[in-house]
């Protein structure tokens, strides 16, 4: 069984600055994918990026761009120009490409505040 | 369109109770997932419907747990005789089946808080 561990329980950024969330699983799997997930107050998850792990450039989204590192499992987020509205909780996700069911595993959340 | 609601925002029940929590996916949708999110936990998967398929009950905690998806649509989870311990926020997403794109679209979830 495929797990997602995320080992910072919290973090705190000043306002503009960047910050790395990190991530780290463990699979048997060759193709599989990655994600992070934004869970603010309201508790609506938002999909921040995406990474398929069969392409070996980093995916991007704005602000947001993740470090892939295959050989060494680890799956990190960072949030450049931190801002306050990205104040929230993220998890990192794992969904297998096989299967027909196409359920995350979870990471248990890391909680990152921005401090103006 | 509109995304995914789910009913009530919040429940407080006592123990012992059952419960029924709904989950409307968005039109179109053939995937439904249910998910449970304890406190201090991460999120972990409960049921899910493909279609017209049988669902994947493997991460129902136990068999007080049961869904249904009626019409291919509207999803109810429901908790018989319900514990503290089933105290937590339940999820539920939504998706089409686009193969290797698929995305899950989250409702707000319900928190149910059993005294």
């Amino acid at each position: 069984a495929q797990t997602v561990t995320q080992s910072q329980p919290e973090m705190s950024v000043q306002e503009a600055e960047t910050v790395t969330l990190s991530c780290t699983y463990d699979t048997s799997e060759s193709d599989y994918y990655l994600f992070w997930y934004k869970q603010p107050p309201s508790r609506q998850m938002i999909l921040v990026i995406r990474q398929e792990a069969y392409k070996q450039q980093n995916a991007t989204e704005n602000r947001f761009s993740v470090n892939f590192q295959k050989a060494a499992k680890s799956f990190s987020l960072k949030i450049s120009d931190s801002q306050l509205g990205d104040a929230a909780m993220y998890f990192c996700a794992y969904r297998s490409v096989t299967g027909a069911n196409s359920k995350l595993t979870f990471g248990k959340g890391i909680t990152l505040s921005v401090r103006p | 369109g509109a995304g995914v609601s789910q009913s009530p925002s919040n429940k407080v029940t006592e123990k012992g109770k059952d419960v029924e929590l709904r989950c409307d996916p968005i039109s179109g949708h053939t995937a439904l997932y249910w998910y449970r999110q304890s406190l201090g936990q991460g999120l972990e998967f409960l049921i899910y419907f493909q279609g017209n398929s049988a669902p994947d009950k493997s991460g129902l905690p136990s068999d007080r747990f049961s869904a249904e998806r009626t019409g291919g649509s509207v999803s109810t989870l429901t908790i018989q005789r319900t514990q503290q311990e089933d105290s937590a926020v339940y999820l539920c997403a939504s998706s089409t089946r686009q193969g290797s794109t698929e995305t899950q679209y989250f409702g707000p979830g319900t928190r149910l808080l059993v005294l």
